[in-house]
């Protein structure tokens, strides 16, 4: 199976402040990696799919970046509903596997 | 909208077996590839397994942990997924979510039922 490894583990940070986190695949997966917002005690949601398509009703202060195995999530300037984790999957491979999570907190 | 609602989550003892439901609407089911993914508590999301539609053969794959003891059907003239769970162990104590499988990602997601395996 193919590995997904985030960092960091987890991130603190402030409103307003631009926050990146990075999504590292074992093998090449192309641009087949989607991103994942999870609010505490709530579902995940897709944020974005094929490295950079935001999905619908995402906002655009999300972006992604990347190629081949390394991968960033960019939120431009953070809002209080951003705080939560954060997942990147890869599907190129079978079965699709996710990264170990990134936790946006206060700081 | 979207909406995937899942049941049939409780506690079960180790070796014990479990079925979980799902129901779907706001878009076409039948046309519909789905996946259920599980979360242990306080842990990462992990795919269990995926049905493809009835016209695109109706097939079934699942995640290495899970194989020859997870089964995935659904009757798409009601709207509903399934999750037969057989031969339960600690391991397996998660959120499950049923999830809408679109080219490998997930984009929709139900809000999870909770199994724990435990005597």
């Amino acid at each position: 199976d193919i590995q997904m490894t985030q960092s960091p583990s987890t991130l603190s940070a402030s409103v307003g402040d631009r926050v990146t986190i990075t999504c590292r695949a074992s093998q090449s997966i192309g641009s087949w990696l989607a991103w994942y917002q999870q609010r505490p005690g709530k579902a995940p949601k897709l944020l974005m799919y094929e490295t950079s398509r935001l999905e619908s009703g995402v906002p655009s202060r999300f972006s992604g970046s990347g190629s081949g195995t390394d991968f960033i999530l960019t939120i431009s300037s953070l809002q209080p509903n951003d705080f939560a984790t954060y997942y990147c999957q890869q599907y190129v491979g079978f079965p699709g596997t996710f990264g170990q999570g990134t936790k946006v907190e206060v700081k | 909208e979207v909406q995937l609602v899942e049941s049939g989550g409780g506690l079960v003892k180790p070796g014990g077996s479990l079925r979980l439901s799902c129901a779907a609407s706001g878009f076409t089911f039948r046309d519909a590839w789905m996946s259920w993914v599980r979360q242990a508590p306080g842990k990462g999301l992990e795919w269990v397994g995926r049905i493809k539609s009835n016209p695109d053969s109706g097939t079934t794959a699942y995640a290495a942990p899970v194989k020859g003891r997870f089964s995935i059907s659904r009757d798409d003239s009601k709207n509903t997924l399934y999750l037969q769970m057989d031969s339960l162990n600690a391991e397996d104590t998660a959120l499950y979510y049923c999830t809408i499988h679109r080219s490998g990602y997930f984009n929709s997601w139900g809000q999870g039922t909770l199994v724990t395996v435990s005597s």
